[in-house]
């Protein structure tokens, strides 16, 4: 069993969807990132997080550490909020595990 | 803005040879790390690096890896005797105390 789980693998939506994409995680944390990982390879954190919920523009993430779970929401999703969305937990060790990523493509 | 910077972009290198991957990380961050990225896969964790030692380490990272801050301010990852499957991107990215990660754009490596 993979130890950071998304859901889904592939989403497609269209222009001004709301999305969710969901993370679980069955390790200890001391934090967990959202990444955004773009056709050309780079990669960009969007959020870390260890409690509660962090909102910038038009993204959302959200964490329930009891459930070991985390949320990343966009809203009015645009074609170019196109990649693939990675969540990735920091154990206490300063080990990063990433999840699979989930790969959105959003439709004008 | 600060940014982490990788060289070279792209590394093309004969199987055994050794390959050294370089990253300038952001000037006041105190944490490193590598990844890789198997072309279609998943990002791995390779190492982290703190206080110029290694924090901790991934099955990956064995004997053929290893890291060194040689100036203070490059981060390198040596690969050993490189072998086919060592083929990836590698990512470098380092943060400040409790601060998010900020990624280098990576170094394609092909092993041939």
């Amino acid at each position: 069993k993979n130890e950071v789980e998304q859901s889904p693998q592939n989403l497609t939506a269209q222009e001004g969807e709301f999305i969710t994409i969901n993370c679980s995680y069955s390790v200890g944390i001391s934090a967990l990132h959202w990444l955004q990982q773009h056709p050309g390879g780079g990669i960009v954190s969007l959020f870390m997080l260890s409690s509660g919920k962090k909102k910038h523009g038009r993204l959302i993430a959200t964490i329930n550490i009891q459930e070991k779970h985390s949320s990343l929401h966009i809203t009015a999703s645009h074609p170019r909020d196109s990649a693939v969305y990675i969540c990735a937990v920091r154990t206490s060790y300063d080990k990063v595990i990433f999840g699979p990523g989930t790969s959105l493509s959003v439709i004008p | 803005e600060p940014e982490v910077t990788q060289t070279p972009s792209h590394q093309v290198t004969q199987m055994g040879q050794e390959v050294i991957l370089r990253c300038v990380p952001i000037s006041n961050h105190l944490y490193f790390y590598w990844y890789r990225q198997i072309l279609g896969q998943k990002v791995e964790f390779l190492v982290s690096f703190y206080n110029n030692e290694i924090s901790e380490k991934s099955e990956i990272f064995d004997d053929q890896f290893s890291v060194e801050r040689p100036d203070g301010s490059n981060f390198t990852l040596k690969i050993r005797s490189t072998k086919l499957e060592d083929s990836a991107m590698y990512f470098c990215a380092s943060a400040g105390m409790d601060q998010p990660q900020h990624f280098g754009d990576g170094t394609r490596l092909s092993i041939l």
